[in-house]
């Protein structure tokens, strides 16, 4: 299996609910990511996960919430999202540090 | 902090004539490593640069790592329609896990 996963592929969400994004590779990665793309935008690193601990948060709002329960699934638990919050957010792996990064098809995400 | 200077932000070409992308850092880079986003779709993995003037080819794709490790090139030639799609750069200053995405080059290939 030489894919990542990711659930759901779209969401509508108001302002005040509470939802939560899943990745899963099972590829033996042992570092996972989440990104944030706006339209016609580079993706921007929000977190990675080595080795199932958070090594970077790149200063993300409260409201995102990463969580890794074991090396194959990540989630993003959102909360209170703004609507400059919607985006593709896009999960990736990686086999570890400098390697090439297997990005998954991303979750569709608008904020009312 | 690093930055990737990925250019152009466009280009349109017809069918059968070359492209080419270039990126530049401000720091000295551990490898580099494209991308390729189709419309719709997501960055797909297409090639890592680690050696200075390293040079790799994949059919109609050459890349390159510049002696200094502060920039590279994809260079396309005969592009098809198939090629169209946004080309992201992304740059390893050796920081740890975080890879620094240039803005990409999207481009545009009529028949």
């Amino acid at each position: 299996d030489t894919e990542v996963t990711q659930t759901p592929k779209h969401l509508v969400m108001g302002m005040t609910n509470k939802k939560s994004l899943k990745c899963e590779q099972h590829m033996g990665h042992r570092a996972m990511y989440w990104y944030k793309q706006k339209a016609k935008k580079p993706p921007e690193l929000m977190f990675v996960y080595s080795y199932e601990k958070l090594s970077i948060n790149e200063s993300v709002p409260s409201r995102f919430s990463p969580e890794c329960p074991n090396s194959s699934l990540l989630n993003l638990h959102l909360h209170a999202l703004q609507p400059e919050d919607s985006a593709l957010y896009l999960c990736a792996s990686s086999q570890d540090d400098r390697n090439e990064q297997f990005f998954g098809p991303g979750t569709r995400l608008t904020v009312l | 902090g690093q930055q990737v200077m990925q250019i152009p932000q466009y280009q349109h070409v017809q069918e059968g004539e070359d492209f080419t992308t270039y990126c530049n850092s401000s720091t000295t880079l551990s490898n580099i490593q494209w991308y390729k986003q189709r419309p719709g779709g997501h960055p797909v993995f297409l090639i890592q640069l680690v050696k200075s003037g390293e040079v790799k080819k994949q059919k109609r794709l050459t890349f390159q790592f510049g002696e200094a490790k502060k920039n590279s090139s994809l260079h396309i030639t005969a592009t098809q329609t198939t090629d169209v799609g946004t080309y992201f750069c992304a740059g390893d200053s050796n920081s740890g896990y975080a890879l620094n995405f240039g803005k990409g080059t999207s481009l545009l290939v009529t028949p």
